[in-house]
């Protein structure tokens, strides 16, 4: 994996219903895996800052999990509601002062 | 708010016209990021600040733009001569501190620029 990756590119979740998404990175070089929620016309909020192997964490009803050595994160969302309809971007930190380099995100959309 | 702003939101000029973007940071923060999003591509790196130096500007896409931040604090990324591919959206974001990984960069709204 060169780039940070990200699937689906859109998904459309009932209400009420559990969904998650994948995102890939490069597995070396690895300093740190950033997850953001974009609404349209407002700013990136970020959700995440991960950096160990294993590492799992939660904010209400969104987790995400952390898997350093084979370069993937996934984030859950239980119990889906309208008001999480967003595009799920991560980015993947390298070190030093570089950038963060962001996957195209997941497009979520919750049908009520 | 206490938030980055980033001004105008919206910016549509005509093919070979300059145009100027500004970004606010949060107040004490040190690192300042512009990234863009162009159509159907992700977030791209386009350059940081770590105070008023910018140290790499290989990230800029062409010799057109240039970025400047005066006082630790307000940015300006400049575009010359726009074309129709520096259509985008221009996200700024600010760190605490540069150089730290597990940093939150907390993110503007965005400017959308059309070059028509």
């Amino acid at each position: 994996i060169l780039n940070v990756e990200q699937s689906p590119q859109s998904l459309h979740v009932q209400e009420g219903d559990s969904t998650n998404f994948t995102c890939s990175f490069p597995s070396s070089n690895f300093y740190a895996l950033h997850w953001y929620r974009w609404e349209t016309a407002k700013s990136p909020e970020a959700l995440f800052v991960m950096t160990l192997n294993g590492d799992e964490k939660k904010k209400g009803r969104i987790s995400a999990t952390l898997n350093t050595k084979e370069g993937y994160s996934y984030l859950y969302i239980k119990g889906s509601q309208p008001e999480d309809s967003a595009t799920y971007l991560c980015a993947s930190a390298r070190g030093g002062a570089d950038g963060l380099t962001f996957g195209k995100g997941t497009h979520l959309i919750i049908q009520p | 708010g206490a938030g980055v702003s980033q001004s105008p939101s919206n910016k549509v000029t005509e093919k070979g016209k300059d145009v100027e973007l500004r970004c606010d940071p949060i107040s004490g923060h040190t690192a300042l990021y512009w990234y863009r999003q162009s159509l159907g591509q992700g977030l791209e790196f386009l350059i940081y600040f770590q105070g008023n130096s910018a140290p790499d500007k290989s990230g800029l896409p062409s010799d057109r733009f240039s970025a400047e931040r005066t006082g630790g604090s307000v940015s300006t990324l400049t575009i010359q001569r726009t074309q129709q591919e520096d259509s985008a959206v221009y996200l700024c974001a600010s760190s605490l501190l540069l150089g730290r990984s597990t940093d939150t960069q907390y993110f503007g709204p965005g400017t959308r620029l059309t070059v028509l």
